[in-house]
């Protein structure tokens, strides 16, 4: 079965810093793999996705991530954090049944 | 893009009402949706797996009974609480895969408040 765990349940960074959010996956196949972001009282909005080609994937609003099969890992990071980064963040991957599985979620903070 | 819609985007009912809650695929037919229960500073919960035109999979532990699903129409699935409870508070989310093995679109939410 898939699963993804996500290291650190709150990460707080100052408006500039990087940001690093932390994902690792756990697969008996090549694993499709995705973060989300989750904005108070909202759905969760696709960020980027990896599922087959080049392993560092570029998303929305400056994120990216890297796919890492030696390590099982899929970071997230952005160069510089703004105040609006501030959110839930959630990494998936999709199981055999084609549901997704999510990672228990990271909080962003961004200190001005 | 895909775009789902939730309707209400949020709801207050008496313990023991029932609440129904649509989930629409806008732009795009899905024949699978997928329903989530969200509770405060945790993650998402996949409660179902709504299939048009067919009976709708729970997960382990979710009461069939409870959480009635219908997928009638390739654009709607509806869920609904029966005999609402306090304990039914949640948040509940649906969304939608454009090609089922892709990355599923999700709804607004829909806030529920059992009193």
């Amino acid at each position: 079965a898939q699963s993804v765990t996500q290291l650190g349940s709150h990460v707080s960074v100052s408006e500039g810093a990087l940001v690093l959010l932390r994902c690792n996956y756990s697969s008996s196949v090549p694993p499709y793999l995705f973060w989300y972001v989750q904005y108070p009282n909202q759905g969760l909005q696709l960020l980027l996705k990896y599922t087959t080609g080049a392993t560092l994937v570029k998303g929305i609003n400056g994120f990216e991530a890297e796919f890492k099969k030696s390590e099982t890992s899929f970071h997230l990071t952005k160069p510089s954090a703004h105040m609006s980064d501030a959110a839930e963040y959630f990494c998936a991957v999709i199981s055999n049944d084609y549901k997704l599985s999510f990672g228990a979620g990271t909080t962003v903070t961004v200190r001005a | 893009g895909a775009v789902v819609s939730q309707h209400p985007s949020w709801v207050i009912c008496k313990s023991g009402t029932s609440v129904k809650i649509e989930c629409r695929s806008l732009d795009f037919q899905a024949t699978t949706m997928f329903w989530y229960r969200q509770f405060p500073k945790q993650s998402l919960m996949l409660m179902a797996t709504s299939n048009e035109g067919s009976k709708a999979t729970y997960e382990q532990g979710v009461e069939k009974d409870k959480f009635l699903i219908n997928h009638a129409s390739l654009t709607l699935s509806t869920l609904t609480v029966t005999s609402a409870h306090p304990e039914d508070s949640s948040f509940y989310i649906c969304s939608a895969p454009l090609v089922v093995d892709t990355e599923q679109y999700f709804g607004p939410g829909t806030r529920l408040t059992v009193t």
